[in-house]
This record gives C-alpha cells, structure tokens and sequence, in this order.
C-alpha cells in the first residue's frame, strides 16, 4: 500500500546533541511537510518542500533543517535539541500538482522525540 | 485572535446522540478546508474535505460559510470508535496550513 513512513517511532536524544529523522513516501506527491506536536496542541508546521523548493515558516527556530534528497525522503535535522524541542514530529505529503496548494495531507505515523 | 479556533470541549456524548463542532478562521482568503481525526497517540487522518456547497459522507455533514468564515461538523448517530480529537484545517494559501487545536470527542456506552 502507498504510504508516509517515518523512522525511528520513537527517538531519545541528549540535549544538545544532533538528531535526524526520516520520512519517506510511496505517493510520489510533490509536496512533503513537517509538523512538530505537543502535548494537547495543535501540530505547527514547521516547513515544506514543492519538489525540490524549500519554504521554512517564520517562526521555525534556526535550530530545526530539511533536506529532501529526492522526491521519496525528506529529513529533519535538529542542530542542538533543547528540552523544549520534546514533541511528536509528523512527516505530511499532498499532491498538489497545480500547485494551487489545496490538496488534502496524508500523515506518516509520527517520530516521538525524548531529550534527556 | 487565533488563526483557527475551534470549541474547546471535550464533549461528552452517549451513544446515538448528534453533536455539532464548529471552527472559525481569520484569514478571508483561505482557500481550502478540512477535518481531520486524531486518535491518542496517533497520526491526523483525513475525515472530510469540506466544499462551499457542503458534503456528507455517511454519519458526518460538512459545512462551509464563506461569509462567516465558518465550518462545522456534525455527526449523527455517534458511535464508541467516533471517541477522537477532532482537528479543523484551513490552508491560507501558499501552502500555509493551520490546523485548530482540536475538539475532544468523548462517546459513552
């Protein structure tokens, strides 16, 4: 079945020392986000890729990367995790191909990350 | 004001009643319009895309009010597994997505 696969599930980390986490997509959708949620909060985008075109949101820390290699992966890098970066992590793909930003989101599981 | 708010909740239902969530967004340019289900623990699945001329699908009714720049849900005949956070999301144009912080839904046997 096509789908978002994001690993690992889950993710402890020490602070301040960097981390990665995978998503990958069999949807062959142009677009892929990343979502950080909190406890009992809304996800937040944090950036996205059209193709190979990245946009980061305002308000996402310097601390937080993308690549997205190819149109299969995307990765999201934290540089220094903090104790505040402790979130699920959610991995998105829409198709989007007129671009007209309208396409519904299909989540991969969620990378939950710990920072010790 | 938030971009997207929704009611607070949680609602508390039994089994076979009709409840009602609403959503209301800021941005008069948004340009499309979903609800999503979020289980515990888990990733957001898509429930409904929701049309300016308003869609069912099966139990759940979707709305649109440009005007008012509202949404809502409605699902009748409330079952055990409809027990979820129930996320509004607005997409503001340019890929900007926002999503509500969510309404719990809680159905009792």
């Amino acid at each position: 079945d096509a789908m978002v696969i994001q690993n690992p599930r889950y993710q402890v980390t020490q602070f301040g020392k960097p981390v990665t986490l995978s998503c990958s997509q069999t949807l062959n959708h142009n677009v892929m986000y990343w979502y950080q949620q909190k406890s009992s909060q809304a996800p937040k985008l944090l950036f996205h890729y059209y193709d190979k075109d990245f946009n980061n949101e305002a308000d996402t820390p310097d601390n937080f990367q993308s690549r997205r290699p190819n149109t299969s992966f995307c990765f999201l890098d934290i540089r220094s995790p903090g104790l505040g970066d402790a979130a699920m992590y959610l991995c998105a793909t829409s198709r989007d191909e007129g671009g007209l930003a309208g396409d519904e989101q299909y989540f991969g599981p969620g990378t939950r990350l710990t920072v010790t | 004001r938030k971009e997207v708010e929704q009611d607070p909740g949680p609602f508390n239902v039994p089994e076979g009643a009709t409840v009602a969530f609403n959503c209301t967004y800021s941005n008069s340019a948004s340009q499309s319009f979903f609800w999503y289900r979020q289980d515990c623990r888990k990733e957001p699945k898509l429930l409904m895309s929701v049309y300016s001329s308003g869609n069912e699908d099966g139990r759940f009714t979707a709305q649109l009010n440009r005007a008012s720049q509202y949404i809502s849900l409605l699902i009748r005949d409330s079952k055990l597994s409809d027990s979820a956070t129930y996320l509004c999301v607005v997409n503001g144009g340019g890929f900007k997505t926002i999503f509500g912080a969510g309404t719990r839904l809680f159905v009792k046997a």
